[in-house]
Protein backbone atom coordinates (compact mmCIF):
# COMPACT_ATOMS: atom_id res chain seq x y z
CA UNK A 1 0.00 0.00 0.00
CA UNK A 2 1.01 3.33 -0.39
CA UNK A 3 1.51 5.27 2.91
CA UNK A 4 1.06 9.30 2.81
CA UNK A 5 2.54 11.03 5.37
CA UNK A 6 1.98 14.20 6.43
CA UNK A 7 3.98 16.79 8.17
CA UNK A 8 3.93 18.64 10.56
CA UNK A 9 0.91 17.30 12.89
CA UNK A 10 0.22 20.00 14.13
CA UNK A 11 0.24 23.75 13.00
CA UNK A 12 0.08 26.59 14.72
CA UNK A 13 -0.12 29.78 12.98
CA UNK A 14 -1.13 33.13 13.79
CA UNK A 15 -3.69 35.02 12.14
CA UNK A 16 -2.46 36.53 8.73
CA UNK A 17 0.80 34.27 9.05
CA UNK A 18 1.54 31.81 5.90
CA UNK A 19 1.47 27.98 7.08
CA UNK A 20 2.34 24.92 4.93
CA UNK A 21 1.89 21.01 5.35
CA UNK A 22 3.89 18.87 3.73
CA UNK A 23 2.46 15.72 2.13
CA UNK A 24 5.35 12.73 1.03
CA UNK A 25 4.44 9.78 -0.87
CA UNK A 26 5.76 5.75 -0.54
CA UNK A 27 5.91 5.81 -4.29
CA UNK A 28 5.75 7.88 -7.23
CA UNK A 29 2.09 9.33 -7.28
CA UNK A 30 2.05 9.53 -11.23
CA UNK A 31 -0.40 7.68 -12.93
CA UNK A 32 -0.04 5.17 -16.39
CA UNK A 33 -2.33 8.23 -17.94
CA UNK A 34 0.18 10.76 -16.93
CA UNK A 35 -1.72 12.70 -14.34
CA UNK A 36 -1.04 12.39 -10.51
CA UNK A 37 -3.95 11.80 -8.39
CA UNK A 38 -3.40 13.79 -5.65
CA UNK A 39 -5.57 15.52 -3.17
CA UNK A 40 -6.00 17.82 -0.60
CA UNK A 41 -9.42 17.92 1.44
CA UNK A 42 -9.95 20.01 4.34
CA UNK A 43 -12.36 19.26 7.20
CA UNK A 44 -13.48 21.66 9.91
CA UNK A 45 -14.89 20.89 13.06
CA UNK A 46 -18.02 19.08 13.33
CA UNK A 47 -18.05 18.93 9.33
CA UNK A 48 -17.59 16.04 6.49
CA UNK A 49 -14.69 16.43 4.27
CA UNK A 50 -14.39 19.02 1.47
CA UNK A 51 -11.94 18.61 -1.23
CA UNK A 52 -9.73 22.11 -1.92
CA UNK A 53 -7.14 20.88 -4.29
CA UNK A 54 -7.18 17.81 -7.09
CA UNK A 55 -4.13 16.59 -9.08
CA UNK A 56 -1.79 18.49 -7.23
CA UNK A 57 -2.25 21.73 -7.86
CA UNK A 58 -5.96 22.54 -9.02
CA UNK A 59 -8.11 24.84 -6.80
CA UNK A 60 -11.92 24.17 -5.95
CA UNK A 61 -14.22 26.35 -7.22
CA UNK A 62 -15.24 28.57 -4.47
CA UNK A 63 -11.60 27.84 -2.35
CA UNK A 64 -10.37 31.00 -1.84
CA UNK A 65 -7.02 31.67 -3.77
CA UNK A 66 -4.92 31.62 -0.62
CA UNK A 67 -4.80 27.83 -0.73
CA UNK A 68 -1.94 26.50 -3.06
CA UNK A 69 -0.82 23.51 -3.89
CA UNK A 70 2.07 22.01 -5.47
CA UNK A 71 5.07 19.04 -6.00
CA UNK A 72 5.38 16.36 -7.74
CA UNK A 73 6.64 12.64 -7.72
CA UNK A 74 6.48 11.47 -4.12
CA UNK A 75 6.12 15.11 -2.46
CA UNK A 76 3.28 17.93 -2.33
CA UNK A 77 2.68 20.34 -0.13
CA UNK A 78 -0.49 23.14 0.58
CA UNK A 79 0.44 26.37 1.69
CA UNK A 80 -1.96 28.89 2.97
CA UNK A 81 -0.79 32.22 1.95
CA UNK A 82 -1.90 34.54 4.78
CA UNK A 83 -4.17 31.84 7.70
CA UNK A 84 -7.74 33.10 8.63
CA UNK A 85 -10.21 32.44 11.92
CA UNK A 86 -12.53 30.08 8.99
CA UNK A 87 -9.19 27.93 8.13
CA UNK A 88 -9.12 26.14 11.53
CA UNK A 89 -9.40 22.31 10.82
CA UNK A 90 -7.77 19.37 9.74
CA UNK A 91 -6.06 18.67 6.64
CA UNK A 92 -5.88 15.52 4.54
CA UNK A 93 -3.46 14.62 1.45
CA UNK A 94 -5.29 11.15 -0.74
CA UNK A 95 -3.95 9.36 -3.33
CA UNK A 96 -6.03 8.09 -5.72
CA UNK A 97 -2.95 6.85 -8.14
CA UNK A 98 -2.85 3.61 -6.59
CA UNK A 99 -4.94 0.87 -5.07
CA UNK A 100 -5.75 0.95 -2.26
CA UNK A 101 -6.91 4.51 -2.01
CA UNK A 102 -5.03 6.02 1.45
CA UNK A 103 -5.34 9.24 3.20
CA UNK A 104 -2.41 10.62 5.10
CA UNK A 105 -2.60 10.89 8.50
CA UNK A 106 -4.02 14.49 8.91
CA UNK A 107 -2.78 18.03 9.90
CA UNK A 108 -4.36 19.78 12.71
CA UNK A 109 -4.26 23.88 11.91
CA UNK A 110 -5.18 26.02 14.79
CA UNK A 111 -4.49 29.88 15.82
CA UNK A 112 -1.97 30.58 18.01
CA UNK B 1 -26.89 20.92 -6.58
CA UNK B 2 -25.16 18.04 -5.88
CA UNK B 3 -26.46 15.61 -2.74
CA UNK B 4 -24.97 13.14 -1.07
CA UNK B 5 -26.99 11.80 1.57
CA UNK B 6 -26.14 8.81 4.06
CA UNK B 7 -28.72 6.51 6.18
CA UNK B 8 -28.67 3.15 8.01
CA UNK B 9 -25.98 3.62 10.71
CA UNK B 10 -27.01 2.68 14.21
CA UNK B 11 -25.66 0.41 17.22
CA UNK B 12 -25.16 -3.30 16.53
CA UNK B 13 -23.54 -5.91 18.52
CA UNK B 14 -20.19 -7.40 17.23
CA UNK B 15 -20.68 -10.15 14.69
CA UNK B 16 -23.92 -7.88 13.86
CA UNK B 17 -24.85 -6.92 10.26
CA UNK B 18 -26.04 -3.67 8.97
CA UNK B 19 -27.19 -1.89 5.76
CA UNK B 20 -26.13 1.38 4.63
CA UNK B 21 -27.86 3.28 2.18
CA UNK B 22 -26.27 6.58 0.19
CA UNK B 23 -29.21 8.51 -2.40
CA UNK B 24 -27.71 10.74 -4.63
CA UNK B 25 -29.30 13.66 -6.49
CA UNK B 26 -28.19 16.82 -8.48
CA UNK B 27 -26.04 14.62 -11.01
CA UNK B 28 -26.34 11.37 -13.36
CA UNK B 29 -25.04 9.15 -10.85
CA UNK B 30 -24.84 6.14 -13.28
CA UNK B 31 -21.98 7.98 -15.08
CA UNK B 32 -20.40 8.27 -11.88
CA UNK B 33 -17.71 5.86 -9.65
CA UNK B 34 -18.77 6.21 -5.80
CA UNK B 35 -16.64 5.22 -2.99
CA UNK B 36 -17.23 4.90 0.71
CA UNK B 37 -15.00 6.56 3.83
CA UNK B 38 -14.84 5.62 7.29
CA UNK B 39 -13.52 8.05 10.00
CA UNK B 40 -13.51 6.30 13.26
CA UNK B 41 -13.81 8.49 16.65
CA UNK B 42 -10.93 11.18 16.44
CA UNK B 43 -9.26 9.44 13.85
CA UNK B 44 -8.78 10.06 10.59
CA UNK B 45 -10.20 9.12 6.29
CA UNK B 46 -9.74 5.61 5.57
CA UNK B 47 -11.39 4.84 2.25
CA UNK B 48 -12.98 1.15 2.49
CA UNK B 49 -14.56 0.41 -1.09
CA UNK B 50 -15.59 1.51 -4.76
CA UNK B 51 -17.37 0.97 -6.98
CA UNK B 52 -17.97 1.83 -10.77
CA UNK B 53 -20.50 3.14 -12.57
CA UNK B 54 -20.97 -0.05 -14.53
CA UNK B 55 -20.30 -2.15 -11.08
CA UNK B 56 -16.84 -2.89 -10.96
CA UNK B 57 -15.88 -3.07 -7.30
CA UNK B 58 -12.76 -2.57 -5.01
CA UNK B 59 -12.06 -2.90 -1.06
CA UNK B 60 -9.63 -2.59 1.14
CA UNK B 61 -8.26 -5.48 2.94
CA UNK B 62 -9.73 -4.27 6.06
CA UNK B 63 -13.37 -4.74 5.13
CA UNK B 64 -12.59 -7.25 2.34
CA UNK B 65 -15.22 -9.98 2.59
CA UNK B 66 -17.21 -9.22 4.77
CA UNK B 67 -18.57 -5.62 3.16
CA UNK B 68 -20.31 -5.37 0.25
CA UNK B 69 -20.87 -2.26 -2.30
CA UNK B 70 -23.70 -2.02 -4.62
CA UNK B 71 -25.50 0.31 -6.22
CA UNK B 72 -29.00 0.69 -8.10
CA UNK B 73 -28.50 3.56 -10.89
CA UNK B 74 -32.04 3.07 -11.45
CA UNK B 75 -32.90 4.67 -7.88
CA UNK B 76 -29.45 6.81 -7.74
CA UNK B 77 -28.85 4.88 -4.61
CA UNK B 78 -25.53 3.80 -3.19
CA UNK B 79 -25.15 0.84 -0.38
CA UNK B 80 -22.67 -0.89 1.44
CA UNK B 81 -23.76 -4.37 3.01
CA UNK B 82 -21.58 -4.71 6.56
CA UNK B 83 -21.64 -8.03 7.91
CA UNK B 84 -19.27 -10.02 10.54
CA UNK B 85 -19.26 -6.03 11.96
CA UNK B 86 -15.93 -5.63 14.65
CA UNK B 87 -15.77 -2.96 17.42
CA UNK B 88 -12.86 -1.17 15.01
CA UNK B 89 -15.61 -0.97 12.97
CA UNK B 90 -17.29 1.51 14.81
CA UNK B 91 -16.87 5.11 12.71
CA UNK B 92 -18.70 7.60 10.75
CA UNK B 93 -19.31 6.49 7.39
CA UNK B 94 -19.17 8.74 3.65
CA UNK B 95 -20.04 8.50 0.40
CA UNK B 96 -18.38 10.14 -1.65
CA UNK B 97 -18.41 10.83 -5.75
CA UNK B 98 -15.33 9.99 -8.24
CA UNK B 99 -12.50 7.48 -8.95
CA UNK B 100 -10.56 10.18 -8.26
CA UNK B 101 -12.44 12.96 -7.30
CA UNK B 102 -14.09 13.12 -4.21
CA UNK B 103 -15.59 16.28 -5.14
CA UNK B 104 -18.65 15.45 -2.91
CA UNK B 105 -19.21 13.88 0.56
CA UNK B 106 -22.23 13.13 2.58
CA UNK B 107 -22.57 14.36 6.17
CA UNK B 108 -22.07 10.63 7.17
CA UNK B 109 -24.17 8.10 9.07
CA UNK B 110 -22.76 6.88 12.20
CA UNK B 111 -22.04 2.78 13.01
CA UNK B 112 -21.22 1.91 16.55
CA UNK B 113 -20.43 -1.70 17.34
CA UNK B 114 -20.88 -2.70 20.74
CA UNK B 115 -21.90 -4.88 23.13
Amino acid sequence: DVVMTQSPLSLPVTLGQPASISCRSSQSLVHSDGNTYLNWFQQRPGQSPRRLIYKISNRDSGVPDRFSGSGSGTDFTLKISRVEAEDVGIYYCMQATHWPLTFGGGTKVEIK
Amino acid sequence: EVQLVESGGGLVQPGGSLRLSCAASGFTFSNYNMNWVRQAPGKGLEWISYISGSGVTVYADSVKGRFTISRDNAKNSLSLQMNSLRDEDTAVYHCTRGRADFDYWGQGTLVTVSS
